[in-house]
């Protein structure tokens, strides 16, 4: 099975902040990787799919990169709105989700 | 647009057994596979499983953690899928999302196994 390393579980960042958060897959899951955000009480919200597409109508400041066992999401402005717990999910072989990021205003 | 709708959930016994459903509509329901994934509270997501599309015969494959009790089932007459759970323990307390890959989830249904 494949494991999924995120980091950090939790970040502290204020307004304009650039931001950036990591997975690490236990073994090459190629381009299969997408992300989420997830409000309280909401269901998760796609926002990146296969690496570095953005899903329809969000945010450009929104960005993922990566390939093979390493990946990030960007937030490349921080907005208020943007405040929720980030998962990373890879789709290779099944389906296996990061430990999440929660993600708060300083 | 897509819809996906989940029903079914509630409270159970423990070594009881319920059965999932959601209502899939807005796209072609057999050109894909389709998803369960759950969500204890404060936790992450952890994926059950999926049935495969017609033109991959609607096999499916699970979650080793959850193989053997749970199976996941389709209607393509009425584009619903099912999850039907046996033996449910206490940690099986979450909701429940079914889901389309690229992003299409349910609003989730909640699931209590508790005595």
């Amino acid at each position: 099975d494949i494991q999924m390393t995120q980091s950090p579980s939790f970040l502290s960042a204020s307004v304009g902040d650039r931001v950036t958060i990591n997975c690490k897959a236990s073994q090459n899951i190629n381009k299969y990787l997408d992300w989420y955000q997830q409000k309280l009480g909401e269901a998760p919200k796609l926002l990146i799919y296969n690496t570095n597409s953005l899903h329809t109508g969000i945010p450009s400041r929104f960005s993922g990169s990566g390939s093979g066992t390493d990946f990030t999401l960007t937030i490349s402005s921080l907005q208020p709105e943007d405040v929720a717990t980030y998962f990373c999910l890879q789709h290779n072989s099944g389906w296996t989700f990061g430990g999440g990021t929660k993600l708060e205003l300083k | 647009e897509v819809k996906l709708l989940e029903s079914g959930g509630g409270l159970v016994q423990p070594g009881g057994s319920m059965r999932l459903s959601c209502a899939a509509s807005g796209f072609t329901f057999t050109d894909f596979y389709m998803y369960w994934i759950r969500q204890p509270a404060g936790k992450a997501p952890e994926w059950l499983g999926f049935i495969r599309n017609k033109a991959n015969g609607y096999t499916t494959e699970y979650n080793p953690s959850v193989k053997g009790r749970f199976t996941i089932s389709r209607d393509n007459t009425q584009n619903m899928l099912y999850l039907q759970m046996n033996t449910l323990r206490a940690e099986d307390t979450a909701t429940y999302y079914c889901a389309r890959w690229p992003g299409y989830w349910g609003q989730g249904v909640m699931v209590t196994v508790s005595s």
